[in-house]
């Protein structure tokens, strides 16, 4: 069965720095892309950024670009995003989510940053 | 960019209802578009992709037509299930997500 499962959301003050992981199980992790996506209180569904499946690929939104970095250990299953210079904007429930043809197909449960002073 | 417009944002409507939610693209993305459903709390879940094509042990009671920069998601009889936040996502380019439509209980 495939598993999704975030983790490292907290609550940070304006211009910090998060690290989001999500260990992913029950799929061969080398052979998707993945990204990552947020939602924030009450609003729609924001793609974030989208990464290969060894890494040497990597897309972004432009809100986010030279900011956030999107990245991946295949050794250990497992898909990151460094997030550097928070906006009170960035704060959302992060989802990861595997790319199976293009589209999102599994989703992991979500974590929630919270960027406040 | 492309923008995805769905219409209409809210829809009250009752169990046994047929509901068509609609989702226009700002240019043509051919018929690489998903839909999905999601419950409060709860990450989306996949229901539709390539426009028409129903996923994996998903309702038949839902279906997709469209192509181009028109598209509907269809559900022929509503289930008490049935109601929550519908997202439509065009992946011609990158990802990008209709704004949502609530189907709430009339």
């Amino acid at each position: 069965e495939v598993h999704l499962v975030e983790s490292g959301g907290d609550l940070v003050q304006p211009g910090g720095s998060l690290r989001l992981s999500c260990a992913v199980s029950g799929f061969t992790f080398t052979n998707y892309w993945m990204g990552w996506v947020r939602q924030a209180p009450g609003k729609g569904l924001e793609w974030v950024a989208q990464i290969g499946k060894d890494g040497g690929e990597k897309y972004y939104v432009d809100s986010v670009k030279g900011r956030f970095t999107i990245s991946r250990d295949n050794a250990k299953n497992s898909l990151y995003l460094q997030m550097n210079s928070l906006r009170v904007e960035d704060t959302a429930v992060y989802y990861c989510a595997r790319d199976r043809a293009r589209y999102s197909d599994y989703w992991g449960q979500g974590t929630p940053v919270t960027v406040s002073s | 960019d492309i923008q995805m417009t769905q219409s209409p944002s809210t829809l009250s409507a009752s169990v046994g209802d047929r509901v068509t939610i609609t989702c226009r693209a700002s240019q043509s993305i051919s018929s690489w578009l998903a839909w999905y459903q999601q419950r409060p709390g709860k990450a989306p879940k996949l229901l539709i992709y390539k426009a028409s094509n129903l996923e994996s042990g998903v309702p038949s009671r839902f279906s997709g037509s469209g192509s181009g920069t028109e598209f509907t998601l269809t559900i022929s009889s509503l289930q008490p299930d049935d109601f929550a936040t519908y997202y439509c996502q065009q992946y011609n380019t990158y990802w990008t997500f209709g704004q949502g439509t609530t189907v709430e209980i009339k």
